[in-house]
């Protein structure tokens, strides 16, 4: 099963627009983690957030823990953005684990 | 530079051939973890550690071992590699197990069992 879903799947866009990826969840979590994964294989680390908003230049990410739902935004989007964006959390605690959605395979055409 | 290293970036084995991941952090972060990415899966947890000597088993850990004798370092063990275990491997790090720490992901390894 997985905890984590992620909407769209795919998406593909004009270069310049404005772009949503949803994350909900279905367990109480302390703090989400949005990555970005290149055409290449290679995953960075974007936020991490608990509540309210995060900006780290176009793209913006918001959670509300209350509804278990996060979003990323992409602004003026651009090919370079082309990647899968993956949502997830960990267990606090003394939990370990660390729980993914399936990603969202973003496009964007010049 | 700050990085976690993977070896092999890419191997191609047979059924049964034991094989080893390695898996390495320069960053003297105490926790690290092994994922498995399938398509249409996304990335699965196999096992992580919390700090040396201390693992523990992540969402899919069947016909995995791990061990974590040193903090840099977290080898992926396939004591009887079977062709389901065909996937991309990442290794990650973050400085501890606190849920706000940021994780550092290594390049993959491409394991296809024949």
């Amino acid at each position: 099963k997985n905890e984590v879903e992620q909407s769209p799947q795919n998406l593909t866009a004009q270069e310049g627009e404005f772009i949503t990826i949803n994350c909900s969840y279905s367990v109480g979590i302390s703090a989400l983690h949005w990555l970005q994964q290149h055409p290449g294989g290679g995953i960075v680390s974007l936020f991490m957030l608990s509540s309210g908003k995060k900006k780290h230049g176009r793209l913006i990410a918001t959670i509300n823990i209350q509804e278990k739902h996060s979003s990323l935004h992409i602004t003026a989007s651009h090919p370079r953005d082309s990647a899968v964006y993956i949502c997830g959390w960990r267990g606090g605690g003394s939990q370990g684990n660390l729980i993914f959605g399936k990603g969202t395979k973003l496009s964007v055409k010049p | 530079e700050a990085q976690v290293t993977q070896n092999p970036r890419y191997l191609i084995t047979v059924t049964g051939k034991k094989l080893t991941v390695t898996c390495s952090q320069n960053m003297n972060h105490e926790y690290m973890s092994w994922y498995r990415q399938d398509p249409g899966l996304g990335l699965r947890q196999i096992y992580y550690s919390m700090n040396v000597e201390v693992t523990d088993k992540g969402d899919v850990p069947e016909g995995y071992k791990v061990s974590r004798k040193e903090k840099r370092n977290f080898p992926l063990i396939l004591e009887s590699p079977s062709p389901n275990q065909t996937s991309l491997y990442f290794c990650a790090s973050s400085l501890s197990a606190r849920v706000y720490n940021e994780q550092f992901f290594g390049p993959g390894t491409r394991l296809t069992v024949l």
